[in-house]
């Protein structure tokens, strides 16, 4: 499986914009880079995903390189209900139809009011 | 409804007895998964159902043992378990057959063996 490198943790002040970075130097052609997160007490949950080009939701935005090998989870205007545990994910595609969703470290954000 | 349901909560278990816990999802998806966290760790993936029948076995040890009996239910049998099996255990599904579906997980069950 590719690997995706993480910091263990980033601090934010509420209100300013966040960006958490993630290396993923082995990456294949046909991964998809996937973000999660996980609030305290809480099941992770789905933030974004993305192939090669930029990509906007309502959550947050996913800026990818041009050569793929790192991913930026932008989040624009940082609040409390954001300090989360921060997960950067290659899917993998294994077992016919099913694909493995593997979760490395992740980033430990912490939200300063 | 966007819920993954996991009973109970919490349980606390000696390593003689025989517990079960359960996952409950209504929209509609046919894998589900289960996972094992312990704290301050990532979660592992344990297993994986598709269209109700078991896909992906991470080597998890035969004490745990997975059940879906239909589309909306997927149990995990407990059996056995040793002190180090302590951890938060968590259930979630997804429509299977594309690389970007997004798995919906319940908030777990954190489970003590003593």
């Amino acid at each position: 499986d590719a690997k995706t490198t993480q910091p263990n943790s980033m601090e934010s002040n509420e209100e300013e914009p966040v960006h958490l970075p993630c290396n993923h130097s082995t990456i294949s052609g046909t991964d998809y880079i996937h973000w999660y997160r996980q609030l305290p007490s809480q099941g992770p949950e789905y933030v974004i995903h993305g192939l090669t080009s930029n990509v906007n939701n309502r959550m947050a935005s996913l800026a990818i390189a041009e050569d793929r090998k790192s991913s930026t989870l932008i989040l624009h205007r940082a609040t409390l209900r954001d300090a989360a545990v921060y997960y950067c994910i290659l899917r993998d595609r294994s077992g016919g139809s099913n694909y493995k969703l593997t979760f490395g470290k992740g980033t430990l954000l912490t939200v300063n009011p | 409804d966007t819920e993954v349901t996991q009973t109970p909560k919490h349980l606390v278990m000696g390593m003689t007895n025989k517990k079960s816990l359960k996952c409950e999802q209504h929209m509609g998806h046919r894998a589900m998964y289960w996972y094992k966290q312990k704290a301050k760790k990532p979660p592992e993936l344990m297993f994986v159902y598709s269209y109700e029948k078991l896909s992906i076995n991470e080597s998890v040890p035969s004490r745990f043992s997975p059940e879906c009996p239909n589309s909306s239910l997927l149990n995990l049998h407990l059996h056995a378990l040793q002190p180090e099996d302590s951890a938060l255990y968590l259930c979630a599904s997804s429509h299977p057959g594309t690389i970007n579906e997004k798995l919906f997980f319940g908030s777990g069950t954190q489970l003590s063996v003593l």
